[in-house]
């Protein structure tokens, strides 16, 4: 089974800061690994993905996200962030392989909230 | 290429009163999956179907919800006889391939939000 944990339920960070976002799991398989953003009242969007390969994975809005197997993690960063940042961010997490699940499995998500 | 199509966006019952969510998968999908997201909670599985057969319903509780997805039409999910704690947004995703096909990465919609009075 996998679990994930994003620690910060909000972080609030003033205009073209950088931010990061963390998401840490844990899994007795190996994983794939997930991050969607919810806008205020809107559905879930597939932010960026790690499959395979370079454990280092960008979006086209300036996000990016690194796998770390080591420390089970695949934080989320930006090194500008703009208001229009100001979301819901979730990461999932699902297994690998014969005998694991499908399901995708989330984090109870973190709202960050980009001031003036 | 309409994505995840889920209607009505927003339904308020009564207590008592049984609920119905619809959910168009993306042309060229044929598994869907919905997902129920509690206030300040991330979303947890509730069920797994393919076209005309239930594939996993472990996450649905075991009573008044029920769901399926015809060989034509949307997937449903209903609700029976609603309480307030089925308050939540519940949020519908397809994929074009099985869980065994590689990544599977699912394709969500915006979400139904119900609301019990």
């Amino acid at each position: 089974a996998q679990s994930v944990t994003q620690l910060d339920s909000q972080v609030p960070v003033f205009e073209e800061a950088p931010v990061e976002l963390r998401c840490n799991y844990s899994s007795s398989v190996s994983v794939y690994l997930f991050w969607y953003v919810q806008y205020p009242n809107q559905g879930l969007q597939l932010l960026l993905k790690y499959l395979s390969g370079s454990t280092l994975v960008k979006s086209i809005n300036g996000f990016e996200a690194e796998f770390n197997k080591s420390q089970t993690s695949f934080h989320l960063r930006k090194p500008s962030v703009h208001r229009s940042d100001t979301a819901e961010y979730f990461c999932a997490v699902r297994g690998i392989g014969r005998g694991s699940s499908y399901k995708l499995i989330f984090g109870s998500g973190t709202r960050l909230l980009v001031r003036p | 290429n309409a994505g995840v199509m889920q209607n009505p966006r927003h339904l308020v019952r009564r207590r008592g009163q049984e609920a119905r969510l619809r959910c168009s998968p993306m042309k060229g999908h044929s598994h869907v999956y919905w997902y129920r997201q509690l206030p300040e909670e991330g979303l947890k599985f509730m069920v797994y179907l393919q076209k005309e057969n239930i594939i996993d319903e472990s996450g649905m509780p075991k009573e008044r919800f029920s769901a399926e997805f015809p060989k034509e039409g949307p997937s449903i999910l209903r609700i029976q006889q609603v309480v307030r704690g089925d308050s939540a947004a519940y949020f519908c995703a397809s994929s074009p391939q099985g869980p065994s096909s590689g990544a599977n990465v699912l394709t969500f919609g915006a979400g139904s939000r119900l609301t019990v009075l």
